[in-house]
């Protein structure tokens, strides 16, 4: 059991390059998520996918589209970075009012 | 925006000592959970409690969860170097996400 896996770990962008963060879990999980954290921080919700087929915006999802690819898979992407984007990416998966389990994280800069 | 709320931002404390952190929120819930997070790391989850309970202990771990007063407290009893982490709390309302607060940083002095 891999749980919640993300690839890649750390990515460097110009600004105005595309890139595509992905996720996926093993757990027969309904909900996937996205974070991002800056530092010192808490995290901030992107966008989330209550279930496979549906996703939905979350606090801070300007800049930034989601794929519910099938309900292993979410994935996060970025069509024109921005220095403001740097930051470290979570991605997280749950049952409905269970525990959520995050993956390890994607550390972006973009200069 | 964010519901739970962690108090203290930040705790400093000897080692053998108990820390203890606190979480506000404002609506209902159907459940709150505590994570941990060390430097550069994933959130681990700690403890899941249910709004219908009121303590609910793992190992040096005790939470409480108090409805009418809307919040919560984690304690860790006799801390440890490895103890060293930012601890966030989670509201688990009615939307099918959690919110998350802005954490309390926890450092254990040896």
């Amino acid at each position: 059991n891999a749980g919640v896996t993300q690839t890649p770990k750390f990515q460097v962008l110009k600004t105005g390059q595309s890139m595509t963060l992905q996720c996926a879990q093993d757990m027969n999980h309904n909900s996937m998520y996205w974070y991002r954290q800056d530092p010192g921080m808490g995290l901030r919700l992107i966008y989330y996918s209550a279930s496979e087929g549906t996703t939905d915006k979350g606090e801070v999802p300007n800049g930034y589209n989601v794929s519910r690819l099938n309900k292993r898979e979410f994935s996060l992407r970025l069509e024109s970075a921005a220095p403001s984007q740097t930051s470290v990416y979570f991605c997280a998966s749950r049952a409905w009012g269970q525990t959520q389990y995050f993956g390890p994280g994607t550390r972006l800069l973009v200069l | 925006s964010q519901q739970g709320e962690e108090d203290p931002q930040a705790l400093s404390i000897q080692e053998g000592e108990n820390a203890t952190m606190n979480c506000s929120y404002k609506t209902s819930i159907n459940n709150l959970q505590w994570y941990r997070q060390n430097s550069g790391r994933g959130l681990v989850h700690l403890i899941l409690i249910r709004s219908n309970e009121r303590e609910k202990h793992s190992g040096r771990l005790r939470v409480t969860l108090d409805t009418s007063k809307k919040s919560s407290s984690l304690l860790i009893t006799a801390s440890r170097a490895a103890d060293t982490a930012s601890y966030f709390c989670a509201t688990d309302g009615h939307d099918y996400k959690l919110s998350f607060g802005a954490g309390t940083t926890v450092t254990v002095r040896a």
